[in-house]
């Protein structure tokens, strides 16, 4: 497709479980974010990869988390033993700006619930 | 450090009502300031953006300046309509890659 692709759109969750979040950015975008929006919130920066590799990983919460980006295209966020306060809506971006100053390109969010 | 503060929703309005959204902001360096739109049960999109003082963006007959002195960013339309209804988020970035949002306002249209 032409936007970013974010699956599951929804996943319901135990206490303790992992999970896995996967983004499809646009292609040719070497820029890929993941934000975290909980609600009445805007989106909380998470990590930056430039190409394959995280640039930025200083808005992960704790090591439960962690994401990849191994061929510098898909991305996958990583949730170890999750817990309540994990409940939210996971964003992805891609942008082709090489400075990164202009427009952001958000798939629809990926909604984690953790009962 | 850096942040974005948006009037709190949500904001219900008449169709062909003014609107304006507030928007200030707090930065270090020279910040370009975006407004990005989430309507239902779509991704955030941006509706216009302005990257330096003075600069006006506009979009869709929506409108911002960048007010350097004031620190804001106001989204304005003259005339909403029922199709504007959505969540409005105001964001900046300064020189790096990490963006910034509001805590975002959510609009309803009336007919």
């Amino acid at each position: 497709g032409a936007g970013v692709s974010q699956t599951p759109s929804n996943k319901v969750t135990e206490k303790g479980k992992y999970v896995e979040l996967r983004c499809d950015p646009i292609s040719g975008h070497t820029a890929l974010y993941w934000y975290r929006q909980s609600l009445g919130q805007g989106p909380e920066f998470l990590i930056y990869f430039q190409g394959t590799g995280a640039a930025d990983d200083s808005g992960l919460p704790n090591d439960r988390f962690f994401a990849v980006r191994p061929e510098g295209s898909v991305s996958t966020l990583k949730i170890q033993r999750t817990e309540r306060g994990d409940s939210a809506v996971y964003l992805c971006a891609s942008s082709s700006d090489s400075k990164n100053t202009g427009e952001l390109f958000f798939g629809e969010g990926s909604r984690l619930t953790v009962l | 450090g850096n942040s974005v503060t948006q009037m709190e929703g949500p904001v219900t309005l008449s169709e062909e009502a003014f609107l304006t959204i507030n928007c200030t902001y707090t930065a270090t360096g020279y910040p370009s300031l975006f407004w990005y739109v989430q309507y239902p049960g779509e991704g955030l999109q941006l509706l216009l953006k302005a990257t330096k003082a003075d600069d006006k963006g506009s979009n869709k007959g929506f409108e911002a300046t960048y007010r350097k002195e004031t620190t804001s960013f106001h989204l304005e339309k003259g005339s909403v309509q029922v199709s504007d209804s959505a969540v409005y988020f105001c964001a900046l970035i300064t020189g790096t890659y990490k963006y910034i949002f509001g805590t975002g306002t959510r609009l309803k249209v009336l007919a």
